[in-house]
């Protein structure tokens, strides 16, 4: 299994809103990923996680809350936000201290904001 | 701070030629990695090709190869005989020799295959 699965595929809410985008891999992968993409532009990194524990957060806006409840499993919690946060989000997954290996990436979460 | 640069927003070529997409990056590193990597219509990123800075051999996987020139910083990638298939966004990315897989990427380059 070298699959990293997104859900939703696509999500529309408004400014005002509580949701949640869910990733999941069973690949034995300890280091997890959030990127933002906007159209036409490369992704951007968000967050990463590595043994559960956050340990890269890029300077993003608290109404972004990620979550790591268990080695297969990322969350991102959204809440109260901004019509330019409308993005696709994508979701990643890769060994720790190996650089040169593969990171896997999901389909990613079309997000529309309200 | 790392910089990867493509130079290329577009490009369009007929099915079965030959294609090169161009990558430069800046960096004061020695030891990192670089790639590229394939994103489809359907959206997710697919890696196409890794290359070890400390290795001087260019990377192959079997129609894809790159020319990797570490002192000039430029790291291109060519496909043969392309395919229908082979339509998408391709991104240049850098990681440093670190844990976290911080990556760095270009602004893309797409590319369209024509029957």
């Amino acid at each position: 299994d070298t699959e990293v699965t997104q859900t939703p595929k696509h999500l529309v809410m408004g400014m005002t809103n509580k949701k949640s985008l869910k990733c999941e891999q069973h690949m034995g992968h300890r280091a997890m990923y959030w990127y933002k993409q906007k159209a036409k532009k490369p992704p951007e990194l968000m967050f990463v996680y590595s043994y559960e524990k956050l340990s890269i957060n890029e300077s993003v806006p608290s109404r972004f809350s990620p979550e790591c409840p268990n080695s297969s499993l990322l969350n991102l919690h959204l809440h109260a936000l901004q019509p330019e946060d409308s993005a696709l989000y994508l979701c990643a997954s890769s060994q720790v201290g190996t650089p040169n290996t593969e990171a896997f990436f999901g389909q990613g979460t079309r997000l529309t904001v309200v | 701070a790392q910089t990867v640069t493509q130079s290329q927003p577009e490009m369009s070529v007929q099915e079965a030629e030959t294609v090169t997409l161009s990558c430069t990056y800046d960096t004061s590193e020695n030891n990192y990695y670089l790639f590229w990597y394939k994103q489809p219509p359907s959206r997710q990123m697919i890696l196409v090709i890794r290359q070890e800075a400390y290795k001087q051999q260019n990377a192959t996987e079997n129609r894809f190869s790159v020319n990797f020139q570490k002192a000039a910083k430029s790291f291109s990638l060519k496909i043969s005989d392309s395919q229908l298939g082979d339509t998408a966004m391709y991104f240049c990315a850098f990681i440093k020799f670190q844990g976290a897989q911080k990556l760095v990427f270009g602004q893309g380059t797409r590319l369209t295959i024509n029957p």
